[in-house]
């Protein structure tokens, strides 16, 4: 199971553009990139998931760089209610996968 | 939007004493977890289920927690014989299939005195 790093927190400003990278350095063929955001008090929520170059909805973008060996997460323009922490999960369909939360990155957004 | 239901959202209870939490997945989902978070602390795996029996568990799901999915719509976890470190916000997910996307219900907050 490849393990995740990230930043424990970020701080940003309104309007600010925001990017999180992920590592994981030892992330397998069939692996995918998965990210969640966590309000206090709620469930995780998902975000985006992505498994090479550039993934983007309505809500992020995913960069994944060729040897796939980090991720970044990138929210462009984020709001207060951005505040969250955002978990970073890597993992395969095939054999035994469990989603595994690591501490995640708690990202405050000040006015 | 289909989502995840999960009942009570928060129940106190006495320690020693047996709770089940319940959850209703999403209809055409055949991967169900649980999860719990103890407050100010990182989600934690439980259990998944699939196919009508778990699939995998981890060091906390020990003898005291069950689960069940006893009527095709709901999908129930017990703890026989709760301890006070048992209190946190369990959660429920449900996905289509491994390594797809986790739909996670509200939550339900246990509280043991």
């Amino acid at each position: 199971l490849a393990k995740t790093t990230q930043p424990i927190s970020m701080d940003s400003y309104e309007g600010q553009e925001v990017n999180i990278t992920c590592s994981h350095n030892n992330i397998a063929t069939n692996d995918y990139i998965t990210w969640y955001q966590q309000f206090p008090s709620q469930g995780p929520r998902f975000i985006i998931q992505g498994y090479k170059t550039k993934v983007t909805n309505e809500v992020a973008s995913l960069f994944i760089p060729a040897d796939r060996k980090s991720s970044t997460l990138s929210l462009p323009r984020v709001s207060l209610s951005d505040t969250a922490v955002y978990y970073c999960l890597v993992g395969d369909e095939k054999g035994s996968y469990i989603p595994t939360f690591g501490r995640g990155t708690s990202l405050i957004v000040h006015p | 939007e289909p989502e995840v239901t999960q009942t009570p959202s928060h129940q106190v209870t006495q320690m020693g004493q047996e709770v089940i939490l319940r959850c209703v997945p999403i209809s055409n989902h055949l991967y169900f977890y649980w999860y719990r978070q103890i407050l100010g602390q990182k989600v934690e795996f439980l259990v998944s289920f699939y196919n009508n029996e778990i699939s995998e568990k981890s060091e906390i799901f020990d003898d005291q927690f069950s689960v069940e999915r006893p009527d095709g719509s709901n999908f129930t976890l017990k703890i026989r014989s709760t301890k006070l470190e048992d209190s946190a916000m369990y959660f429920c997910a449900s996905s289509e299939g491994q390594g797809r996307e986790l739909f996670f219900g509200e939550g339900s907050r246990l509280t043991v005195l």
